[in-house]
This record gives structure tokens, sequence and C-alpha cells, in this order.
């Protein structure tokens, strides 16, 4: 059966003190895994598509990762504004979601 | 990004009524659309998949009679909840875009409150 789990559930972090985010998946046909951030009340915002083992992307203070299992969200020198949820989604002709972290930055 | 509106932000209706929740892909054209329900502190639910032109695909036990989709151009669907109840009461999200393993682009969502 096709999964995807992230890790932590919730993280509480200082302003300015980096972490990561855990998103292990098996999924069959995998065409691209998929990072989103969710405000409360909102829709999904598209951060990143990884589709190989050893790709990164990066966008301001965030970096995804991939490897054949997992996949990484690590978060440099975070601010307030970065607290959200973040959802990792495998994709094949639809997208699996996993069930989020919930990050929450203090000043 | 690709830009997905949805309409209307929020509705509040009468048990029994249906309602209609329109997406709309803004700056690029979908050939297929999907529709998400998403409850309080979980992660999204699909409940179809919606391709221009033809019938939605409905994920298991999400009932196609109750949840209407309709894809008549590539860049609107909608979906009309029929008879809401109560327990329909959730957050409906749409996306756009997404097929073969491209990037899905997300609307932002319509709260339904059912009286």
């Amino acid at each position: 059966e096709d999964q995807v789990t992230q890790s932590p559930e919730a993280l509480r972090l200082q302003e300015g003190e980096s972490s990561s985010l855990n998103c292990s998946y098996t999924v069959s046909g995998l065409r691209g895994l998929f990072w989103y951030r969710q405000d409360p009340g909102k829709g999904p915002e598209f951060l990143f598509t990884l589709y190989s083992a050893g790709e990164e992307k990066e966008k301001e203070r965030l970096k995804a990762t991939l490897t054949k299992k997992e996949s990484f969200l690590h978060i440099t020198a975070p601010k307030p504004e970065d607290s959200a949820t973040y959802l990792c989604a495998g994709g094949t002709d639809k997208l699996i979601f996993g069930t989020g972290t919930r990050l929450q930055v203090f000043p | 990004g690709a830009v997905v509106s949805q309409h209307p932000s929020w509705v509040i209706c009468k048990s029994g009524t249906s309602v209609k929740i329109e997406c709309r892909s803004l700056d690029f054209q979908a050939t297929t659309m999907f529709w998400y329900r998403q409850f309080p502190k979980q992660s999204l639910m699909l409940m179809a998949t919606s391709n221009e032109g033809s019938k939605a695909t409905y994920e298991q036990g999400v009932e196609k009679d109750k949840f209407l989709i309709n894809h008549a151009s590539l860049t609107l669907s909608t979906l009309t909840v029929t008879s809401a109840h109560p327990e329909d009461s959730s957050f409906y999200i749409c996306s756009a875009g997404g097929s073969g393993g491209e990037t899905q682009y997300f609307g932002p969502g319509t709260r339904l409150l059912v009286l």
C-alpha cells in the first residue's frame, strides 16, 4: 500500500534555530516528491518538486533533499513567519499526502 | 506559480440544500483538476479526480451521487454537494494540474458549514 509518513508531528523552534523535517515514502511508480506549505484556513502553497534521488532544491531559508526512501526539508535560521504546516506528498497520477508537520517558530 | 481560485471562500447553508463550489485555473489550462476535503488538524483527503470532458473518478468511500463534479472546460471545475448534512461540513480544496507527475497548484479553499 502506498504510504507517506511525516515526522515530527509538531515542532517548536526558537527563531534562528535550524532543524529538519522528515518525509518517508513508499509509493509505487513515484513520479515526484512534493513539498507544500499550508497556513491555517488556506490552501497548500507549492514549495518544491523533487524527481530523483540526490536532487536538492532551495528557496530562501528552505532546502529540500531526496533519497530513495526519504525526503528532508531543512529550515535554516527560521523566522516566525515560517510558522505553518508543511506537507509532503508522493505523486503518481494523484498525490498521496502525509499528515504534515506543524511548525511553530518563536521570536 | 500557477494561480487557482475558488468561489465562494465560505458558505453556510441549511441541511438538505445543495451547494456549488467553483474552481478556476486563472493562468493555465488544466485537463485535470482534483477535489480534496480536509477536516480540522488532518491532512488533505482526495475525493475525486476531474478530467475535462469526461466523468470524474471518485475515491473509495466517496458518494458520487452526493458530490457531483463537472469539468466542462479547461479552466473550470465545479463540485456540488447535494442535500448537504452537518457531517458534510468541512474545508473543500481544489487543485489543478498534476497529470503525469506534474505539480498540482491548489486553490484557497472553501469552508462549508451545514446547519
